[in-house]
């Protein structure tokens, strides 16, 4: 059975913190991960990461992905109140017979102290 | 505002009765996935569609569900007999594909979903 799994599921920590969220995964036909942040509605679009080693950056936060190892990680330095929210991670799964789509891990619930 | 957009974005219901969700996605995107959320999970899949074409549906879609989207524009969700394990964030999102079979060109971007409370 394809799985996301997430960790920790949730983090507390000061703001000024460094934190990194850990997502692996055992998928079938994988083609991408993808991280959300999803405060209190939608999931937002953070990163999509293909190929493997290969770092994105957005600001004070980036993200990697270890496809060998089946897992990734996202990294936010200098934390910030307006950081705290829950952190989805997202597999795209391919098929060539065009069943595909998303499956996401339960989310890791960052809460940022002032 | 050219964004997912659902509606209606709360609907409370009695047990037995039927509702519909709509979902309108991105103009151009071709592709449009349903997933259902509930408190502390996340988003779980239930169906999506290429065009107008429903091409997978998830086993946590039973009988009394049913999507369509009949000019691959909006799609419709639809609960028949609603119990109340059914109360949840009904969440759509769309995403642009370049082929039938090919590859996922970018993102899925998600609507503010619509929280169904069944009473």
């Amino acid at each position: 059975e394809d799985k996301v799994v997430q960790s920790p599921l949730s983090l507390v920590v000061h703001e000024g913190d460094t934190v990194t969220l850990n997502c692996s995964y055992e998928v079938t036909n994988f083609r991408s991960l993808l991280w959300y942040k999803q405060e209190k509605k939608a999931p937002t679009f953070l990163f999509m990461l293909t190929s493997s080693g290969i770092e994105k950056k957005s600001g004070r936060l980036s993200s990697i992905l270890d496809k060998k190892e089946l897992f990734s990680i996202l990294n936010i330095t200098a934390t910030q109140t307006g950081d705290s929210a829950v952190y989805l991670c997202a597999v795209f799964q391919y098929s060539g017979g065009g069943a595909d789509g998303l499956t996401f891990g339960k989310g890791t619930h960052l809460i940022i102290q002032p | 505002d050219t964004g997912v957009s659902q509606d209606p974005r709360h609907k409370i219901t009695k047990r037995g009765q039927n509702v519909t969700f709509r979902c309108d996605p991105i103009s151009e995107h071709n592709r449009l996935y349903w997933y259902r959320q509930t408190l502390g999970q996340g988003p779980e899949f239930l169906t999506y569609f290429q065009n107008e074409a429903q091409l997978e549906k998830s086993r946590l879609l039973s009988d009394r569900f049913s999507a369509e989207r009949p000019k691959g524009s909006f799609s419709t969700l639809e609960i028949q007999r609603t119990e109340q394990g059914d109360s949840a964030m009904y969440l759509c999102a769309s995403s642009l594909r370049d082929r039938v079979w090919g590859p996922m060109n970018t993102e899925a971007f998600f609507g503010q979903g619509t929280r169904l409370t069944v009473v």
